[in-house]
């Protein structure tokens, strides 16, 4: 199985500040097909998850420009410009390249 | 807009079984590969199982495999899974989602599946 890991475990951030966090896979997330399936989720307080990021790079619909992911094979990034305190949340990588598919443990945005 | 909205959950014993159902709505149902995602308490993400868009294809991780069987029924518009040989370990928010280009667009609010005696 494909091991997502996150770091850091946790972040504190002042409000319009950047942060990023970094998603590694125990290996390259790339398809057969070419393409790299590593998404990024946010799970606010109480809230299900919500898709941000797709295919590394790609904002879902409805998500700000604040929100880029960027990385390649095994290593990823997401990145999040002028934090809002509706970013509050714990955030998630997943990987769907093969299955199981699989999540990181997380990483809990919160504010300075 | 799309909605999915999970019932069937509750307390359970271990060893006996229990029937989740999605209802799903705002989008063309039978288009979609569909998944299950559970979330232990005060843990994280763990992705339960998948569903092709015919139902001819599933996909589970060993922790549940022989246990769970994911099903659909596109005339419904509605997602199962039947949970069999519940363990304490199955305790969970379990999250039905749209399972779109590897990864999961659409969740529901999901439903809380506690199996203790």
């Amino acid at each position: 199985d494909v091991v997502m890991t996150q770091t850091p475990v946790s972040l504190s951030v002042s409000l319009g500040g950047q942060v990023s966090i970094s998603c590694r896979s125990s290996q390259s997330l790339v398809h057969n097909n070419g393409n790299t399936y590593l998404s990024w989720y946010l799970q606010k307080p109480g809230q299900s998850p919500q898709l941000l990021i797709y295919k590394v790079s790609n904002r879902f619909s409805g998500i700000s420009d604040r929100f880029s992911g960027s990385g390649s094979g095994t290593d990823f990034t997401l990145k999040i410009s002028r934090v809002e305190p509706d970013d509050l949340g714990v955030y998630y990588c997943g990987q769907g390249t093969q299955y199981p598919n699989t999540f990181g443990a997380g990483t809990k945005l919160e504010l300075k | 807009e799309v909605q999915l909205v999970e019932s069937g959950g509750g307390l359970v014993q271990p060893g006996r079984s229990l029937k989740l159902s999605c209802a799903a709505s705002g989008f063309t149902f039978s288009n979609y590969y569909m998944a299950w995602v559970r979330q232990a308490p005060k843990k994280g993400l763990e992705w339960v199982a998948t569903i092709s868009t015919s139902g001819s294809r599933t996909y589970y991780p060993d922790s549940v495999k022989g246990r769970f069987t994911i099903s659909r029924d596109n005339a419904k518009s509605s997602l199962y899974l039947q949970m069999n040989s519940l363990k304490s370990e199955d305790t969970a928010t379990y999250y039905c989602a749209r399972h779109w280009i590897g990864g999961f667009d659409y969740w529901g609010q999901g439903v809380m599946v506690t199996v203790s005696s």
